[in-house]
């Protein structure tokens, strides 16, 4: 069974602060790394997919790195607003034939930013 | 382009009940999987179908079943349902197409979801 560790479980930052948190997944076996935000009432929306070791990706505000050798992603939110409050969840895949074909997720890290 | 589409969005049942909960996906897209989400889980993996053919299936008992269509729309089947099946069940669709390299960029798109409560 697939472990995918995201902390910390949840955060409240302040309009303006900048934040980061973290996703733990199995550094053998690595395929893709996948970031999704999940607001209330909404449907997940996909951010980034990464695949290789050293990879940053951006969008907007927000931001990804990738270290395949250690097993950890971290996502990075720069000047949070309030519309960034959202779950953070993170997803693993290992190669096909290699165990799963899947992608397996963690708990997700919930954000909620003060106005 | 239209979105991922769940029907019907919310669901009562009785435990003992069967029900099937239907996902259309982005045009073009072939490939459907199926999650669960409970309180205080992530989402669970229940399973995946490209083309017609169940291709990964998740560790849920066979009570938990599906199928897709040569539309690629896909339905899942939860038979006798329990309490403990209540819960989102969302579904997602992707290309399940390999970028250069081998590496595929797969990014799922998902539904809104079907809150089925099993009383």
């Amino acid at each position: 069974i697939l472990n995918v560790e995201q902390s910390p479980q949840s955060l409240h930052v302040q309009e303006g602060d900048s934040t980061n948190f973290t996703c733990s997944f199995p550094s053998s076996n690595f395929y893709a790394l996948h970031w999704y935000r999940w607001e209330t009432a909404k449907s997940p929306e996909a951010l980034f997919v990464m695949t290789l070791n050293g990879d940053e990706k951006k969008k907007g505000r927000i931001s990804a790195t990738l270290n395949t050798k250690e097993g950890y992603s971290y996502l990075y939110i720069k000047g949070s607003q309030p519309e960034d409050s959202a779950t953070y969840l993170c997803a693993f895949k290992s190669p096909p034939g290699a165990g799963s074909y899947q992608l397996t997720f963690g708990k997700g890290t919930k954000l909620s930013v003060i106005p | 382009k239209a979105g991922v589409t769940q029907t019907p969005r919310y669901l009562i049942k009785t435990r003992g009940q069967q029900v099937t909960l239907s996902c259309s996906p982005i045009s073009g897209h072939r490939s459907v999987s199926w999650y669960q989400q409970t309180p205080g889980q992530g989402l669970q993996f229940l399973f995946e179908y490209f083309s017609e053919t169940q291709r990964n299936k998740g560790n849920f008992p066979g009570r938990f079943s599906g199928r897709q269509f040569s539309n690629s729309r896909s339905e899942m089947n939860v038979s006798t349902l329990e309490l403990g099946d209540s819960a989102l069940y969302l579904c997602a669709s992707s290309l399940r197409v390999l970028a250069s390299g081998g590496t595929s960029t797969d990014t799922q798109y998902f539904g809104p979801g079907t809150r089925l409560t099993v009383l």
